[in-house]
């Protein structure tokens, strides 16, 4: 069955960086782009960024854009988020999700969910 | 960006209610919007995508429809288990968003 597990969540002050790991199994994850989504406490989701299949394409929500940085090693089956210059208003609970279609190049939807980390960014 | 705005915020109904949400886009996204489903504590689960495809394994009173801008999902009759909030996300171009999203209640 398909498995999508985030870690490396954790406490962080403004301004300093932080990488999220998703290890993936169950389904060849070469195959399919790859999301973060994240929902603060409290609050609704947001879409983060996209890495498609093959790692050609990456795209960003304008909230993250310059600071965060999608990265995927198909080796490995995992998923990465950099996030550099944190801000108090990046704290949230982390997704990694699957993209439903096979080989696309532009995002779509997200039909497998890992269970998420929490990201504090606070002094 | 393209804005997605969900009514109401937050609904009160009863088991066998028929439950109605609604997702307006702020420009035309053809059918490229899916419906999630949210329990406190967990990930979101895919209900209904491209509008009006019901994802395998969901049953069969949940069901979605709308094109352009202005889209439904429904709950036909709701269950002890359909109790939660719910977000549509509309993916017509290379930032998908989500709706604020709708929180079904117990009345």
């Amino acid at each position: 069955q398909v498995q999508l597990v985030e870690s490396g969540g954790g406490v962080v002050q403004p301004g300093r960086s932080l990488r999220l790991s998703c290890a993936a199994s169950g389904f060849t994850f070469s195959t399919y782009g790859m999301h973060w989504v994240r929902q603060a406490p409290g609050k609704g989701l947001e879409w983060v960024a996209v890495i498609s299949y093959d790692g050609s394409n990456k795209y960003y929500a304008d909230s993250v854009k310059g600071r965060f940085t999608i990265s995927r090693d198909n080796s490995k089956n995992t998923l990465y988020l950099q996030m550099s210059s944190l801000r108090a208003e990046d704290t949230a609970v982390y997704y990694c999700a699957k993209d439903k279609i096979a080989a696309a190049q532009t995002p779509h939807y997200f039909d497998y969910w890992g269970q998420g980390t929490l990201v504090t960014v606070s002094s | 960006d393209i804005q997605m705005t969900q009514s109401p915020s937050t609904l009160s109904a009863s088991v066998g209610d028929r439950v109605t949400i609604t997702c307006r886009a702020s420009q035309s996204i053809s059918n490229w919007l899916a419906w999630y489903q949210q329990k406190p504590g967990k990930a979101p689960k895919l209900l209904i995508y491209d509008a009006s495809s019901l994802e395998s394994g969901v049953p069969s009173r949940f069901s979605g429809s709308g094109s352009g801008t202005e889209f439904t999902l429904t709950i036909s009759s709701l269950q002890p288990d359909d109790f939660a909030a719910y977000y549509c996300q509309q993916y017509s171009n290379y930032a998908p968003t989500f709706g604020q999203g709708t929180k079904v209640e117990i009345k």
